[in-house]
């Protein structure tokens, strides 16, 4: 089973949905959640951090829940320029700063 | 954010040959700087993580010979893909931390694609 799983889309959606991502861990010893963005060819970017209580930061909400070790991301209003790859990035105890990365969803926002 | 170089930005070489990848911190001293490759429409995977002035930590299955790492300054860190062959050719991602930072935080640099004939 791989570490962080995720759905790889593509989610094709029209500009200004609302459209929700997944992502399940396998180790109950994940200590740390992120969702980073990464456009084609490129780097990835942290989009944000993910906490217990959940949390938001304008059209994106992120939430966590550890008793069933999933992870999730929303996107409202959903812009032509939200069209990238979405990962899923966990830090297990103990890990140091060592990221995990999900094989990530890709979103395409369309016209 | 910090800035996070990487050279060459694509590379293609020759089976057998060698590549140098260098990887800079530009506005930061990066005491542990990531090395990752990414396979198509796979996930980013670690190859090896090095702090600097000592030896790196590879991952299991890395090979430490072919992968060769030097972290020799706060702002430099290079792998070396030794004797490339086709199945070598890849998206090399770099990435840096800094104490003085969140642990967590970590710049990539744009990444380099090696492609091997």
């Amino acid at each position: 089973r791989k570490e962080v799983e995720q759905d790889p889309g593509p989610f094709n959606v029209p500009e200004g949905a609302t459209v929700a991502f997944n992502c399940t861990y396998s180790n109950s010893a994940s200590q740390s959640f992120f969702w980073y963005r990464q456009d084609c060819r490129k780097e990835p970017k942290l989009l944000m951090s993910v906490y217990s209580s959940g949390n938001e930061d304008g059209r994106f909400t992120a939430q966590l829940n550890r008793a069933s070790q999933y992870i999730s991301l929303l996107i409202r209003d959903s812009k032509l320029s939200d069209s990238a790859t979405y990962l899923c990035v966990v830090i297990l105890t103990g890990g140091g700063n060592k990221l995990t990365f999900g094989t990530g969803t890709q979103l395409k926002v369309e016209l | 954010g910090a800035v996070v170089s990487q050279h060459p930005s694509r590379v293609i070489c020759k089976s057998g040959t060698s590549v140098k990848i260098e990887c800079r911190s530009l506005d930061f001293q990066a005491t542990t700087m990531f090395w990752y490759r990414q396979f198509p429409k796979k996930s980013l995977m670690l190859m090896a993580t090095s702090n600097e002035g000592s030896k790196a930590t590879y991952e299991q299955g890395v090979e430490k010979d072919k992968f060769l790492i030097n972290h020799a300054s706060l702002t430099l860190s290079t792998l070396t893909v030794t004797s490339a062959h086709p199945e070598d050719s890849s998206f090399y991602i770099c990435s840096a931390s800094s104490s003085g930072r969140q642990s967590y935080e970590q710049y990539f640099g744009p990444g380099t694609r090696l492609t091997v004939t």
